[in-house]
């Protein structure tokens, strides 16, 4: 079976620094993971996917990824946030060869402050 | 392209009602997903198809929970009867075979008096 992890809640960050959102994630084979941001009102929507090749993946509004097998994690990282990032964002997970079924974790809530 | 189609945006019912949701996927798509989001459980995936056929129904609550898909441009969520605890947002996604990812809808969200 396939899971995800995202151990914060929240995570409070100011304009500007730099803020990562935890993910590792639980699959018995190699994973496809994701990274989806949901704002207020809104459904999910799509920031940036792992499939396989370079372990850094870089998406949409500035936001990046890295792939760690050993740690079997996937942090979502952004250089300098912006208010205007603050959402729901959520890592999901499917592993290769079972279907096209993603499992997602819980959610982060990710607070930026002027 | 539109994107997935949910509606209605937003539906209030009272308890015993019956409540249909509705869904227009992604044309070309061939995987179609409901899930179900509420602060304490969180996103849960209730039903999804591949090419119209149920796949995978083990999340769908009870039995007062039903899922059609007609065609491939169209599927239903219905509850019959409602109950306040179904109270919450409900999206429905649609996914290409050898494509990663979904598309989500913009959601219904429902609440039940």
């Amino acid at each position: 079976a396939q899971s995800v992890a995202q151990p914060e809640d929240q995570v409070n960050v100011a304009e500007g620094n730099p803020l990562t959102v935890k993910c590792t994630y639980s699959v018995s084979g190699n994973p496809y993971l994701f990274w989806y941001v949901q704002y207020p009102n809104r459904g999910l929507q799509f920031l940036l996917k792992y499939i396989t090749g370079d372990n850094l993946v870089k998406g949409s509004y500035g936001f990046e990824a890295e792939f760690n097998k050993s740690q079997t994690s996937f942090h979502l990282k952004k250089p300098s946030a912006l208010v205007s990032d603050s959402a729901l964002y959520f890592c999901a997970v499917r592993e290769r060869n079972a279907g096209n079924m993603l499992t997602f974790g819980g959610g982060t809530r990710l607070m930026v402050k002027p | 392209d539109a994107g997935v189609i949910q509606s209605p945006r937003h539906e209030v019912t009272e308890m015993g009602q019956e409540v249909t949701l509705r869904c227009k996927p992604i044309s070309g798509h061939d995987y179609l997903f409901w899930y179900r989001q509420t602060m304490m459980r969180g996103l849960e995936l209730l039903i999804y198809f591949n090419n119209n056929v149920p796949i995978d129904d083990s999340g769908m609550p009870e039995d007062r929970f039903s899922a059609k898909m007609p065609n491939a441009s169209f599927s239903t969520l219905k509850i019959q009867p409602s109950e306040p605890r179904d109270s919450a947002v409900y999206f429905c996604a649609s996914g290409e075979d050898g494509n990663y990812g979904y598309t989500f809808g913009s959601g219904t969200r429902l609440t039940v008096v």
